[in-house]
């Protein structure tokens, strides 16, 4: 079965530019994370969706930041316009929640984004 | 700041040698994770412990769970150089925050062949 799929897996832009990363979650999975992980900040979590809604959205850093789950097999997170601090790796997980399930995350391999 | 806290931050030992990590978090949890990732690469899921939980095996790997001091421990027995790799706890709140997973900021584990 194929897992979370991420793309692109390396995007490099220059700042000022719109970035957009997209995400496919396991099929049968009804929530989907994205996280951003950097070197000084660890992994943060950016916002999560659970049967496609925004469930919370706090950690999202500003406006220039926004992601849509238009359908349960696609998602996009979206900045506009980038900054360089916006450089990171962007992370896309999904998993099975029920109230017996308790939720263990699937990863994507990753989109690591460079901003100039 | 980040729920869980790892500790130590880096750790290098010999192949055949244990590597123990611990983890520390701050509010009530639902369950405690911990999980592998390997350079460059997603995270993997190892383990998850419930809040009812005390200890669990799985393999080489040994969880232990202590709520009244919140704390974690991940125990690998028999290091392999393949287990090279940073190790993360994650932690699942109870109630309204049941659907956030909190990371730590991880251990790196460096395993000598």
């Amino acid at each position: 079965d194929a897992g979370v799929i991420q793309s692109p897996r390396h995007e490099v832009t220059e700042m000022g530019q719109e970035v957009t990363l997209r995400c496919k979650p396991i099929s049968g999975h009804n929530s989907l994370f994205w996280y951003r992980q950097t070197m000084m900040r660890g992994l943060e979590l950016l916002i999560y969706f659970n049967n496609n809604v925004p469930i919370d959205d706090s950690g999202m850093p500003e406006d220039r930041f926004s992601a849509k789950m238009p359908n349960a097999s696609f998602s996009t997170l979206k900045i506009q316009p980038s900054e360089p601090r916006d450089s990171a790796v962007y992370f896309c997980a999904s998993s099975w929640r029920n109230r017996v399930n308790t939720g263990e995350l699937f990863f994507g391999e990753g989109s690591r984004l460079t901003v100039l | 700041s980040q729920q869980g806290e790892e500790d130590p931050q880096a750790l290098s030992i010999q192949e055949g040698e244990n590597a123990t990590m611990n983890c520390s978090y701050k509010t009530s949890i639902n369950n405690l994770q911990w999980y592998r990732q390997n350079s460059g690469r997603g995270l993997v899921h190892l383990i998850l412990i419930r809040s009812n939980e005390r200890e669990k095996h799985s393999g080489r790997l040994r969880v232990t769970l202590d709520t009244s001091k919140k704390s974690s421990s991940l125990l690998i027995t028999a290091s392999r150089a393949a287990d090279t790799a940073s190790y993360f706890c994650a932690t699942r709140g109870g109630g309204t925050s049941y659907g956030k997973l909190t990371f730590g900021q991880g251990t790196i584990l460096t395993v000598h062949p």
